[in-house]
């Protein structure tokens, strides 16, 4: 089965500054993909960003970008200049990329950013 | 597009009491899952959907758990007789076939049960 780690319960960040968050995965499988989400104190889940395991090219969106190590099965989120709104629960998660019963999310246990201004 | 739709956002009940939890999911979207957050358990998968057809119920707790999805706009997740450890959020998502198997969230019902 599955698993997703993330080892850090809590992070703290100073504004504009940079923070990584760490995630790492087992899996048996060669095709997967992987997510960060935030939960907002609203706790709506929102999508940050997303990895296809096939691509060697690590994804970015704007400030978001992630450390993707398939060998190492690590998936870490970098955030650059953090503003206050970042502060959030963050979740790594990961899915199979095949049908049937491998459409779950499996998620990591969270990590609660701070942002100090 | 609204995104995915949860009501009721708050429900408090007592002991007992049946509870039902409405989800219309993204006009379109061919899958629909429901999960559960607690502190003690995180997020967890409850079940899912395929066009309206429960593919995994592996995660249901027990019997006092059920869903239903009538057609490709509504989904019910009921509890009878509802217990104080059933108090969670739980959430409703919602995807479409293909790649890359993003899931859209609804913003979750927060359950009370005294």
């Amino acid at each position: 089965a599955q698993t997703v780690t993330q080892s850090q319960p809590e992070m703290s960040v100073q504004e504009a500054e940079t923070v990584t968050l760490s995630c790492t995965y087992d899996t048996s499988e060669s095709d997967y993909y992987l997510f960060w989400y935030k939960q907002p104190p609203s706790r709506q889940m929102i999508l940050v960003i997303r990895q296809e395991a096939y691509k060697q090219q690590n994804a970015t969106e704007n400030r978001f970008s992630v450390n993707f190590q398939k060998a190492a099965k690590s998936f870490s989120l970098k955030i650059s200049d953090s503003q206050l709104g970042d502060a959030a629960m963050y979740f790594c998660a990961y899915s199979s990329s095949g049908g049937g019963a491998t459409n779950k999310l499996i998620f990591g246990t969270g990590t609660l950013l701070a942002v100090q201004p | 597009d609204a995104g995915v739709i949860q009501s009721p956002r708050h429900e408090v009940t007592e002991m007992g009491q049946e509870v039902t939890l409405r989800c219309k999911p993204i006009s379109g979207h061919d899958y629909l899952f429901w999960y559960r957050q607690t502190m003690m358990r995180g997020l967890e998968l409850l079940i899912y959907f395929n066009n309206n057809v429960p593919i995994d119920d592996s995660g249901m707790p027990e019997d006092r758990f059920s869903a239903k999805m009538p057609n490709a706009s509504f989904s019910t997740l009921k509890i009878q007789p509802s217990e104080p450890r059933d108090s969670a959020v739980y959430f409703c998502a919602s995807r479409a076939l293909g790649t890359p198997h993003e899931q859209f969230f609804g913003p979750g019902t927060r359950l009370t049960v005294l």
